[in-house]
C-alpha cells in the first residue's frame, strides 16, 4: 500500500515571500502520478499541480513549482511571491498509473497561513 | 454549466438514522469516488466506481453503502452502522489527465 507523509502540520509565510511545503511517499510502483491540492476556507478542493513520475522535468504552474526527487521519494511544493489568497490547507497526493481504477492517496495536509 | 454537484451542503442525522448524500456529474466521466475528511487525517477513500452498476470498497467502507445505477449519479448512504459519521464528505470524478475534480462537499453532523 502507498503512504504519503506531510511532516509540517502548519506553516506561515509573509506576503511576497517564498515557502516550500514538504511531502514524502512510499511505494514500490515505478509509474505513478503525484499531485498537490489546495483547500481554502471554502473547503473546495483545487488541483494546484501534477507530476508524472516518468518525467524528470519538474512541473511548474505560474508561481507554483515542484521539486520531484524520485529516488528519494520526495515531492515538495514551492510557492513563490506568496499571496494572501494562497492561505489554505495543502494536500500532497499519490496515484498509481493503473487505468480507470486510479485512486488518490492523500497526506494529512499542511495548513499554510500567508501574513501581511 | 458543466461540473460535479453535491447536495445538501449541510446534513444532520439523528442516532440510528440512515442518510443519503447526493453526487451528480454532467462531465460524462466514468470513474467516481467518495472521500471522508476528518481534522488532521486528510482524505480517506470510502467507495469508488469505475463504471455503471459496479463499485468497490475503499479503505473505510464499513457503515457506508453506494449505488451506481446511472453514469451521472453516485449517491452515498451513511447507515446506522457507521458509529462516528460526523465529517466532511467529498465526491470526486477522475478526469482525462488523471486529476480529480471535486464537488463542494457535504458537512454531516450527528445530533
Amino acid at each position: 500500500a502507498q503512504t504519503v507523509t506531510q511532516s509540517q502540520p502548519e506553516m506561515s509565510v509573509q506576503e511576497a515571500e517564498t515557502v516550500t511545503l514538504s511531502c514524502t511517499y512510499d511505494t514500490s510502483e515505478n509509474n505513478y502520478y503525484l499531485f498537490w491540492y489546495k483547500q481554502p476556507p471554502s473547503r473546495q478542493m483545487i488541483l494546484v499541480i501534477r507530476q508524472e513520475a516518468y518525467k524528470q522535468q519538474n512541473a511548474t504552474e505560474n508561481r507554483f513549482s515542484v521539486n520531484f526527487q524520485k529516488a528519494a521519494k520526495s515531492f515538495s511544493l514551492k510557492i513563490s511571491d506568496s499571496q494572501l489568497g494562497d492561505t489554505a490547507m495543502y494536500f500532497c497526493a499519490f496515484m498509481k498509473h493503473t487505468g480507470t481504477a486510479s485512486k488518490l492517496t492523500f497526506g494529512t495536509g499542511t495548513r499554510l497561513q500567508v501574513t501581511l | 454549466d458543466g461540473g460535479i454537484t453535491q447536495s445538501p451542503k449541510y446534513l444532520f442525522r439523528k442516532e440510528g438514522q440512515n442518510v443519503t448524500l447526493s453526487c451528480e456529474q454532467n462531465l460524462n466521466h466514468d470513474a467516481m469516488y467518495w472521500y471522508r475528511q476528518d481534522p488532521g487525517q486528510g482524505l480517506r477513500l470510502i467507495y469508488y466506481s469505475q463504471i455503471v452498476n459496479d463499485f468497490q470498497k475503499g479503505d473505510i467502507a464499513e457503515g457506508y453503502s453506494v449505488s451506481r445505477e446511472k453514469k451521472e449519479s453516485f449517491p452515498l448512504t451513511v447507515t446506522s452502522a457507521q458509529k462516528n459519521p460526523t465529517a466532511f464528505y467529498l465526491c470526486a470524478i477522475r478526469g482525462d489527465n488523471y486529476g480529480y475534480t471535486f464537488g463542494s462537499g457535504t458537512r454531516l453532523t450527528v445530533v
